[in-house]
Formats: C-alpha cells, structure tokens, sequence
C-alpha cells in the first residue's frame, strides 16, 4: 500500500529561525512531490513542488529530495508567525497523488 | 487570478437528508477531483474526473454519494442521505490535464464545511 508519513507535530519554531519538516514514502515509483500550506479552517494552497534529487529554491522555501532514501523535505528560512499553518506533503505516483495527515508548524514570536 | 469556486461554504443538514455540493473549475483545466478531510488528517480522493469521465472512484461510497460532471466543466457532488460520519470538509481541486507522474499541480477551492446533526 502506498503511503506518505509526516510527523503530525506540532513543530515549534522561533520567530527568525528555520523550520524544518519532513515527508517519507513507500513507494519507489513515485514520480513528483508537492508542498501544501493549510491554515486552519481553509483549503490547501501550493507552495512548491519536486521531481528532481537535489534543492529547489523558491523565496524562503527550499525543498529537498532523496528519492535513494525516499523523503522529501521542506525548509523555511526566517520564519515568520504567518507561516504557522499545517504542512501537507503529497506524493504522485502514476495517476494518483496519495497524501500524508501533515505537519503542524508553529512559530513563535 | 484563476480560481476554482465551491458552494455552499457551509452546510448544516440534519441526518438522513439530501445534500449538494456545487465545483467550478479553473477555466480550461480537464481534470477535476472532490476530496473529504476530516480534521487532522490529509485530503481523501473521493472522485476524479477527466472532462467528463470517471477516472477514480475506488474510495467513493456509492450507496449514499454520487458525482457527476456531465458537461466536462463544472460538478456536483451530492450525499444521500447524510449520516454524522460525513461531518468534514469537502474540497475540490483541478488539474490542467492528468499526466502519468506529471507535475501538473492541483489547486483548491474554498472548500464546503459540512456538519451532519
């Protein structure tokens, strides 16, 4: 079976400093992987995704992917108290993107 | 901006009775989805349209829920009837095209917060 694991967290972070959250997956095949942003109470919004080993920059988002060690991960630099939401990874496999229970980040003031 | 518009935004229904939910996709986008996410968990794939057809269905509970999309555009996705297991967040989202490990990304409507009494 096909799954994607998150720490449910939360995750508290400083104000300025890095947030750092984590996905793993089961299955090798999987092809694409996205970053959603969830406040409570609204729908998913995209930050980023990846389908390539290595970094990808966007802003103050930097996703990383190890498809060898099967995670896939998200950094935010200088956090801010309007990043406080949960983190939801989605990994593609072939026609299906199967979802993990996300992250909830809160930064600190 | 390009959005994909959902209504109601809330819904407060009593067991046993009939509920709607109303999508319009991000113009131009084929491929349409309604999710479920109960609170604290990840969005569930109920259905999945491409233009018309059903895609994916597998998760979607037939005895009660049905979609359609007849005319490739907008959906509804309908309940009945209502049990109070349904009480969640239902979501649609759209894709440009389905593509087989594409990056085509999804993208949310508001959502329609349903609460069964």
């Amino acid at each position: 079976q096909k799954e994607v694991e998150q720490n449910s967290g939360p995750l508290s972070v400083p104000e300025g400093a890095i947030a750092s959250l984590n996905c793993t997956y089961s299955d090798r095949g999987s092809q694409s992987f996205f970053w959603y942003r969830q406040y409570s109470g609204k729908s998913p919004e995209l930050i980023m995704f990846i389908y390539s080993n290595g970094d990808k920059e966007d802003g103050r988002f930097t996703a990383q992917l190890n498809k060898a060690s099967q995670y896939v991960s998200l950094l935010i630099r200088d956090s801010q108290p309007s990043d406080s939401a949960t983190y939801l990874c989605a990994v593609r496999v072939n026609y299906q993107l199967i979802w993990g229970a996300g992250t909830k980040l809160i930064i600190k003031p | 901006e390009a959005e994909v518009a959902q209504s109601p935004r809330y819904k407060i229904t009593e067991k046993s009775q009939a509920v709607a939910f109303w999508c319009d996709p991000i113009s131009g986008h084929a491929t349409l989805y309604w999710y479920r996410q109960i609170l604290g968990q990840g969005p569930e794939l109920l259905v999945q349209f491409q233009d018309e057809s059903v895609v994916d269905d597998s998760q979607l509970p037939k005895d009660r829920f049905s979609a359609e999309r007849l005319k490739g555009v907008d959906s509804t996705l309908k309940i009945q009837p209502a049990e109070l297991g349904d009480s969640a967040m239902y979501l649609c989202a759209s894709s440009s095209r389905l593509l087989a490990g594409g990056q085509d990304t999804q993208y949310f409507g508001p959502g329609t917060r349903l609460t069964v009494l």
